[in-house]
């Protein structure tokens, strides 16, 4: 069956450190993959998108790595700051839809 | 200013009520969306629409009904024949329903009472 992991449901690390997320998957060829963000109680907002073809792509203190071999998404938020504090989602392109993982909650601690 | 807009925010429902949830966009996006999360889960599909007067069940559409008869809008209907509703309901849309970008609606929470 598909099935789509984050690497853990809750995640803490200090301030100024950098946090990577992990989004697994199997049973999945997504053309792409992206990543949002989520805080309590609102909708998600979409953070960064990374291609098949693509390694890696960066945005301001934002890093994703695409692995089609290992079936793996890296999410690096680097020198982290307590307002990075937030639910993390990756989503896969299938078909016509995306599909979700379910989230690592990431806590930045000053 | 442009987005998504959701209502009501909390609603409460009786057992065996039917409730419909707004959602209306000013994006010009031809794709919209309704998404349902719980605790620890991903968010899953429910219903999507990709043009108007049309629409197709996503992957958990039983006890839930729909209708797209304009553009900016997509009601969602959680009939009493779903028998788990309380969760946090999402709607979203794409330029088209080709993998483009969701933008999210900041979601509606029910709770049966």
């Amino acid at each position: 069956s598909q099935k789509i992991e984050q690497n853990s449901e809750a995640l803490n690390i200090q301030e100024g450190k950098t946090a990577t997320l992990t989004c697994n998957y199997t049973n999945y060829s997504p053309a792409y993959l992206q990543w949002y963000r989520q805080d309590p109680g609102r909708g998600p907002v979409f953070l960064l998108l990374i291609r098949e073809n693509e390694k890696e792509k960066r945005k301001e203190r934002l890093k994703v790595t695409f692995d089609t071999t290992l079936k793996q998404s890296l999410f690096h938020i680097t020198a982290s700051q307590p307002a990075d504090s937030a639910t993390y989602l990756c989503a896969l392109l299938l078909g016509q839809n995306f599909v979700f993982g379910p989230g690592t909650r990431l806590s930045v601690l000053p | 200013d442009g987005g998504i807009t959701q209502s009501p925010k909390y609603l409460f429902r009786k057992e065996g009520q039917n409730v419909t949830l707004s959602c209306e966009q000013n994006l010009n996006h031809d794709a919209m969306y309704w998404y349902r999360q719980d605790p620890g889960q991903g968010l899953r599909l429910i219903y999507y629409s990709q043009i108007v007067n049309d629409f197709q069940k996503g992957d958990i559409a039983e006890g839930y009904s729909v209708s797209r008869e304009k553009k900016e809008s997509f009601p969602l209907t959680v009939t009493s024949a779903q028998k788990n509703p309380t969760a946090f309901y999402l709607c979203a849309s794409s330029i088209k329903a080709t993998g483009n970008t969701i933008y999210f609606g900041e979601g509606s929470w029910l709770t049966v009472v």
